[in-house]
């Protein structure tokens, strides 16, 4: 596609549930990253994936966050037992190669999470 | 460690100039600088590499001080689609992130 598209673009659960968010990069970008936007907040940073290997989780607020990548191109942020405090806009962005490369960032429009 | 922006929100007539702030604690490898649009993603707008390096787009520019750790961003002559939320994200050590600011919330009032 054009662009980094993401789906569901909203989605309501229940506390408890699991969820899944889907990020389809665009293609040939290596490099995705997964964000967390708050409500009137900045950009929390979850997750990055270089390939199909995630360098760095360092991010991901607990055991109940966990993300993939299969093939390259499409990643998964999965969210087990929903918490309320787990509402926001997530955000996925690729890029064509790594930071140290300086490449920019291209951002989807975001999953908005409500947890009831 | 988040870099910190200031201000935190801006308010300016149309035609009016802006500088937001962006400084951190870690030594620097880059910055960049996105705005984003109420309900949208955010758009890159620049990458500033080097120190004292100084980029430019349409009348939005940008300078980044190396040994600060500090970078600018300066909308002159603002205009209505100026309005949005700017985010500095800086790069650092293993630049295995991108590392966003709080934001600032500029408004450009006709």
């Amino acid at each position: 596609g054009a662009g980094v598209s993401q789906s569901p673009s909203n989605k309501v659960t229940e506390k408890g549930k699991d969820v899944e968010l889907r990020c389809d990069p665009i293609s040939g970008h290596t490099a995705l990253y997964w964000y967390r936007q708050s409500l009137g907040q900045g950009l929390e940073f979850l997750i990055y994936f270089q390939g199909n290997s995630a360098p760095d989780k360092s991010g991901l607020p607990s055991d109940r966050f966990s993300a993939e990548r299969t093939g390259g191109s499409v990643s998964t942020l999965t969210i087990q037992r929903t918490q309320q405090e787990d509402s926001a806009v997530y955000l996925c962005a690729s890029s064509l190669g790594t930071l140290t490369t300086n490449e920019k960032l291209f951002f989807g429009s975001g999953t908005q999470l409500s947890v009831l | 460690q988040q870099p910190v922006q200031s201000p935190q929100a801006v308010i300016l007539r149309e035609g009016e100039d802006a500088v937001i702030n962006c400084s951190s604690s870690k030594a620097l490898y880059s910055v960049h600088w996105y705005r984003q649009k109420h309900g949208e993603a955010p758009v890159f707008l620049m990458i500033l590499l080097k120190g004292g390096e100084q980029k430019g787009h349409d009348k939005i520019s940008a300078s980044f001080n190396e040994k600060k750790q500090q970078s600018s961003l300066y909308l002159t002559a603002s205009q209505l689609s100026y309005s949005g939320t700017y985010f500095c994200g800086t790069v650092s050590g293993s630049a295995r992130q991108l590392t966003f600011g709080s934001g600032t919330q500029l408004t450009v009032l006709p």
